[in-house]
Formats: C-alpha cells, sequence, structure tokens
C-alpha cells in the first residue's frame, strides 16, 4: 500500500517568510509525529498527534511552528518568519496505533531559508 | 534531558563479516526500542524493535536489549555493500516521544 508522503519535497523560502509542509500519513494509521533532522544528526522530536489531538508538543523550537491534523488524517507543519536556523529536513512519521509502536517516515521535505 | 548515544563511526567491517552497532540511553523508564536504517540523502527505515530483554532476529539482524545495563545493540551478519548507510537507534520512554540517538555510519567493504 502507499506509504507516507510529504509535500513540498524541497523547499526554497527567503528569510521572513512562512511556509507550510504537508504529511499524508497511511491511512488508518492513528499517531503522526514530525522531527527536524539536521545534516549529520539523527532526527529531532517535534510534535505528536494521536488522531486529532496534539498530545505533545514539547519540542517545537519556537512558537513561530504551529502544527495541525484537524481531521486527524493529513497534517501541516507551519513555520512562520522563517530564520536560517530552521534549515533542515522535516520528516513526518505515522504509526499504527500509540505513540509505543514503530514508526513509519515519509521522505521529508528540505527547507532550505537563505 | 533524556539521551541516546551512539559511536557516530564510521565503523568499518569486511563483506561477509558481523557488524556490531551498539546504542546506550539514560531514561531507566524507557519502554520500546527501534533500529532505523538511513541511506544518504533518504528517510529512515524501520529495521526492528524490541520491548523485552534479551535478543530478537530478523534474518540477519538481531536486536538485543538488556534494560540493566541500559544497552541495546544491533548485530548484522553476513554483512553486504548494501548495508553501508547510517544506522539509527530510538528510544521511547514513559512520554509521547522517541529521542533518537546521532546514528553510527556504517561502512561494508567489498
Amino acid at each position: 500500500g502507499a506509504g507516507v508522503s510529504q509535500s513540498p519535497r524541497y523547499k526554497v523560502a527567503k528569510r521572513g517568510q512562512d511556509v507550510a509542509l504537508r504529511c499524508d500519513p497511511i491511512s488508518g494509521h492513528v499517531s503522526l509525529f514530525w522531527y527536524q533532522q539536521a545534516l549529520g544528526q539523527g532526527p529531532e522530536f517535534l510534535t505528536y498527534f494521536q488522531n486529532e489531538a496534539q498530545l505533545d508538543k514539547s519540542g517545537l523550537p519556537s512558537d513561530r511552528f504551529f502544527a495541525e491534523r484537524p481531521e486527524g488524517s493529513v497534517s501541516t507543519l507551519k513555520i512562520q518568519r522563517t530564520q536560517q536556523e530552521d534549515s533542515a529536513v522535516y520528516l513526518c512519521a505515522s504509526s499504527p496505533q500509540g505513540a509505543s509502536s514503530e514508526q513509519y517516515f515519509g521522505p521529508g521535505t528540505r527547507l532550505t531559508v537563505t | 534531558q533524556k539521551e541516546v548515544e551512539q559511536n557516530s563511526g564510521p565503523l568499518s567491517v569486511p563483506e561477509g563479516a558481523i557488524a556490531s552497532l551498539n546504542c546506550t540511553y539514560s531514561d531507566r523508564g524507557s519502554q520500546s526500542f527501534f533500529w532505523y536504517r538511513q541511506y544518504s540523502g533518504k528517510s529512515p527505515e524501520l529495521i526492528m524493535f524490541i520491548y523485552s530483554n534479551g535478543d530478537k532476529e530478523d534474518g540477519r539482524f538481531t536486536a538485543q536489549l538488556n534494560k540493566a545495563s541500559q544497552y541495546v545493540s544491533l548485530l548484522i551478519r553476513d554483512s553486504q555493500p548494501s548495508d553501508s548507510a547510517t544506522y539509527l537507534c530510538a528510544v521511547k520512554g514513559n512520554g509521547q516521544n522517541f529521542v533518537f540517538g546521532p546514528g553510527t555510519r556504517l561502512s561494508v567493504l567489498p
């Protein structure tokens, strides 16, 4: 079946612009995670949804970052007033059950802020 | 601060040898442990997960967990050049989030 999809795959934004990154999880997966991955590092947790409820947003680095999953399926990560330090790969992952179960990653969105 | 540590490598092994990848974690309440493989420029791909102390085998891969020592490892038998990648250890504690280690870069030499 179809895996996790993300769009766009690449995004170049000028500093100060707003961006929206989309994640389409595997159909029926309850849990959805967003991660930020810098070059040469492991993924860093940003936020977690169980269905439409955002149960943990402790990893969001600032109030410029906002995520939603209004109908419990597709999720959007929005970054307002982008800064150069926001440049990274943003990964979305979904899992079939709660937060303890294995996660399946999408291809990621590479964001470059110039 | 909950931490997951891995040797960054690179770990180089000859083709056909056993590659041993290690991971330690700081949160003694951690419940679930995962190994992911990540090729350069690609997203992480799940290899194995383990919840209980002991060994779990899947094909050429064996995960080993020792909760008393807060240690989890991944063995890759009969290593192939196609196994060359970064291997990420991920640990889930009592909270909602997973903590990933920085990854170990494995190079299998033909």
